[in-house]
């Protein structure tokens, strides 16, 4: 199947620096990523979509100031965090959809803490 | 709206059968989808069916779904302890990008 990867796998940062997650589809071009997020022992939310060459689509809570997303090729989506604050600590997980497909291919998830 | 629930917890003996139960409310949900999530991991794809189908099978695993009571089960034939991870169902529509997914349902394997 496709693989999606993710870069870095954890990172612990200071309250108030921004940090930088990276997801890449390596062997298929994903014309459309999204971005999760997910709590300790709960369920993925869905946080914004993001298509190759345009602005991001976020759902309804998310602030698009503080989570930038952007997707500059078809292999790459990146997610900022900025200011980060200790609420932010989740485990952020994208994926990426083929062009046309039914399939969603989930990279391995980047663990954030925010101290 | 979109809304997706499973039971929290399962668990079974090396060698059972597992069922794990998933209930949507959509009715335009086009394909439904079970997902695996190791501890500390992403999610993998175990299989998929198509709102139009009834069953699917694929090794161990068998598909279930009831569409006129919006039912979806996943069945796990000779449970193992490998098996133990949290289970995923997820739901999409031809008219919409998102996937929306259940709460998940922990299973423990006991040997």
């Amino acid at each position: 199947g496709a693989v999606v990867s993710q870069h870095p796998s954890w990172v612990i940062c200071k309250s108030g620096t921004s940090v930088k997650i990276e997801c890449r589809s390596l062997d298929f071009q994903a014309t459309t990523m999204f971005w999760y997020r997910q709590f300790p022992k709960q369920s993925l939310m869905l946080m914004a979509t993001s298509n190759e060459g345009s602005k991001a689509t976020y759902e309804q809570g998310v602030e698009k100031d503080k989570f930038l997303i952007n997707h500059a090729s078809l292999t790459l989506s990146t997610l900022t965090v900025t200011s980060a604050h200790p609420e932010d600590s989740s485990f952020y997980i994208c994926s990426a959809r083929l062009r046309q497909g039914l399939l969603w291919y989930f990279g391995p998830g980047t663990r954030l803490t925010v101290l | 709206g979109e809304d997706v629930e499973q039971s929290l917890f399962l668990s079974v003996r090396e060698g059972d059968s597992s069922v794990i139960n998933c209930t949507y409310t959509d009715s335009s949900s086009t394909y439904l989808y079970w997902y695996k999530q190791e501890p500390g991991a992403g999610l993998q794809l175990l299989t998929y069916i198509f709102s139009n189908m009834d069953m699917k099978q694929d090794q161990r695993l068998t598909v279930l779904l009831n569409k006129k009571d919006k039912h979806l089960s996943l069945r796990i034939a000779d449970t193992q302890t490998g098996d133990s991870a949290i289970y995923f169902c997820a739901e999409s529509q031809d008219s919409s990008y998102k996937l929306i997914f259940g709460s998940g349902t922990r299973l423990l394997v006991r040997p």
